[in-house]
């Protein structure tokens, strides 16, 4: 079983769309937690951070709850520039190095 | 800032030749990293530097794979002998202490 699972998609919806994508891990440990966006054939970038309390960044919401060990991102009013794959990405105690989910391709058509 | 810089962007060669991989982290980050990307396996960590000292290494697959930072500017992640299984795109990441994460654009590597 890997550390980040993510539901692999594809999620495929319609321009204007909200659409959701869930992330679970499994190390207690797990002390930071953030999203990253990484389009085809280009490296992973830093879309938000996630907090236990939640945060919001325009059109994306991002929500902690570390009693279930889950993380989700949500995307309000899609347009086609966010067709990518979303990583679920977390960090350790003790350790620098990020751990990454296999990723949620999403695709957003016209 | 040019970002992270990783050459070459591309590279083929043959079963059993030595592979070596660049990398130019951003002047001032005390951390950089190497990630190898699969689509059966995803991202997966390597090797990682900090103050450039490895840390953890436990990510190298074997003997095969070595990393060396011989000073703060430059790193390389040298595959001898290649193999086919070692076809990846091979990330480059730095950062400094507790900041943001910059990726550099990649190599793919094609054992043939």
């Amino acid at each position: 079983r890997k550390e980040v699972e993510q539901d692999p998609g594809p999620f495929n919806v319609p321009e204007g769309a909200t659409v959701a994508f869930n992330c679970t891990y499994s190390n207690s440990a797990s002390q930071s937690f953030f999203w990253y966006r990484q389009d085809c054939r280009k490296e992973p970038k830093l879309l938000m951070s996630v907090y236990s309390s939640g945060n919001e960044d325009g059109r994306f919401t991002a929500q902690l709850n570390r009693a279930s060990q889950y993380i989700s991102l949500l995307i309000r009013d899609s347009k086609l520039s966010d067709s990518a794959t979303y990583l679920c990405v977390v960090t350790h105690t003790g350790r620098r190095a990020l751990t990454f989910g296999s990723g949620t391709r999403l695709q957003v058509q016209p | 800032d040019a970002g992270v810089i990783q050459s070459p962007r591309h590279e083929v060669t043959e079963m059993g030749q030595e592979v070596t991989l660049r990398c130019k982290p951003i002047s001032g980050h005390d951390y950089l990293f190497w990630y190898r990307q699969t689509m059966m396996r995803g991202l997966e960590l390597l090797i990682y530097f900090n103050n450039n000292v490895p840390i953890d290494d436990s990510g190298m697959p074997e003997d095969r794979f070595s990393a060396k930072m011989p000073n703060a500017s430059f790193s390389t992640l040298k595959i001898q002998p290649s193999e086919p299984r070692d076809s990846a795109v091979y990330f480059c990441a730095s950062s400094f202490r507790l900041g943001g994460y910059t990726f550099g654009s990649g190599t793919r590597l094609t054992v043939v």
